[in-house]
């Protein structure tokens, strides 16, 4: 069965400094593999997803991932953070093999610090 | 509609009864999807709908969990015989995918509804 892991529970970083959330997957082909991020209170909003092709994909809010299949990685990177990013982001995986269910890690919180 | 509605956004029951959890998908979207959020986890798979059949209700917990969408939309949520254990955020989501394989624009969440079990 696929696995996510997400090492960091929580990560606090200063508005403005570069930003890295760790994902991790388990799954014996390629995997579909997505970013959400989560605002209290709110639904998951897609930030960004790789099917295949460029391993480099860019998202919204000018986030980017960057697929390492020799890792089995799918890290989220953020240039410069801006408070507003302040929320928790979820690592997602699905089966290339038509179902449809997708499995979350268990989050990371981001917290920006002014 | 917009986008995924769900109702209601909060729902306190007492042990041992039955709730249903309403979910209004993006019009014309086919694929419906029901998630479960206990706090401080990632959401976890429950359902699955194409159209109106359930395509994969491998996540359902018990057979106390029972999920219709009649008429390919509007799909409900029902939990039998409630227990605290139950308690979690109850997410739906729904995307335009068809046949195999995910949409390229993924899912869209609705924000969920909150039930409480006391």
């Amino acid at each position: 069965a696929q696995s996510v892991t997400q090492p960091d529970i929580h990560i606090t970083v200063s508005e403005g400094a570069s930003l890295e959330l760790r994902c991790n997957y388990s799954y014996g082909a390629t995997p579909y593999l997505f970013w959400y991020v989560q605002s209290p209170g709110q639904g998951l909003q897609l930030l960004l997803k790789y099917f295949s092709g460029d391993t480099l994909v860019q998202g919204i809010k000018g986030f980017e991932a960057e697929f390492k299949r020799s890792q089995s990685s799918f890290n989220l990177r953020k240039p410069s953070v801006h408070w507003s990013d302040a929320a928790e982001y979820f690592c997602a995986v699905g089966e290339g093999t038509g179902r449809r269910a997708l499995t979350f890690g268990s989050g990371t919180r981001l917290q920006v610090q002014p | 509609g917009a986008g995924v509605s769900q109702t209601p956004s909060n729902k306190v029951t007492e042990k041992g009864k039955y709730v249903e959890l309403r979910c209004d998908p993006i019009s014309g979207h086919t694929a419906l999807y029901w998630y479960r959020q206990s706090l401080g986890q990632g959401p976890e798979f429950l359902i699955y709908f194409q159209g109106t059949g359930a395509a994969d209700d491998s996540g359902l917990p018990n057979d106390r969990f029972f999920a219709v969408r009649p008429e390919g939309s509007v799909s409900t949520l029902k939990i039998q015989r409630t227990e605290r254990g139950d308690s979690a955020v109850y997410l739906c989501a729904s995307s335009n995918a068809v046949g195999q394989g995910f949409s390229t624009d993924g899912y869209t969440f609705g924000s969920g509804t909150r039930l409480t079990v006391v």
